[in-house]
């Protein structure tokens, strides 16, 4: 089964720097997505960014930009210009591309603190 | 375009009741998840559907649970006979499934539970 890995409970960063969480995963699959998602407080999950396994290429997503290491299997993300209202819990996710539910599978979170 | 809705926003109940959450999907969506979040972890999958059809059912769904999404629209989760471990936000997301594979997962704003 896949496990997702986020070894950073918190974390916290000045408005306008810039702050990278780390995720790892563990699979034997060979193509698969990797997600981040954003949980604010009292609010709804939504997508920040994907990346598919196959492609080489860091996905970025404005301020958002992702570290791909397919062989180490790591995800990490980088969120530049540090914003108040980035302020929330975020979670690393995996989801299978070989068929079947394509369920997500998260990690436990790493709750993100933005200082004015 | 509304998102995904789900009802109610709270709820809390007795040991022993039963208690039923609705989810409304995206509606061109075809699949729906259902997660649970218990505080401090990341959401785990209970079950989804395909259209109206159950195909995967997680082993954390126990027998006191049941799903249903009988016309391909909305999805209804029961609990029998709550247990005060029931405790947790339910959440649902949605996506529409295609050849690409590409679907991507949006979630709705959740029902926390919350069993005295």
């Amino acid at each position: 089964a896949q496990t997702v890995t986020q070894s950073q409970p918190e974390m916290s960063v000045q408005e306008a720097e810039t702050v990278t969480l780390s995720c790892t995963y563990d699979t034997s699959e060979s193509d698969y997505y990797l997600f981040w998602y954003k949980q604010p407080p009292s609010r709804q999950m939504i997508l920040v960014i994907r990346q598919e396994a196959y492609k080489q290429q860091n996905a970025t997503e404005n301020r958002f930009s992702v570290n791909f290491q397919k062989a180490a299997k790591s995800f990490s993300l980088k969120i530049s210009d540090s914003q108040l209202g980035d302020a929330a819990m975020y979670f690393c996710a995996y989801r299978s591309a070989q068929g079947g539910s394509e369920k997500l599978v998260f990690g436990k979170g790493t709750k993100l603190t933005v200082n004015p | 375009d509304t998102g995904v809705s789900q009802d109610p926003r709270h709820k809390i109940t007795k040991r022993g009741q039963n208690v039923t959450f609705r989810c409304d999907p995206i509606s061109e969506h075809n699949r729906l998840y259902w997660y649970r979040q218990t505080l401090g972890q990341g959401p785990e999958f209970l079950t989804y559907f395909q259209n109206e059809a159950q195909l995967e059912k997680s082993r954390l769904l126990s027998d006191r649970f049941s799903a249903e999404r009988p016309k391909g629209s909305f999805s209804t989760l029961e609990i029998q006979r709550t247990e005060q471990g029931d405790s947790a936000m339910y959440l649902c997301a949605s996506s529409f499934h295609g050849t690409s594979g590409r679907d991507t997962q949006y979630f709705g704003p959740g029902t926390r539970l919350t069993v005295l």
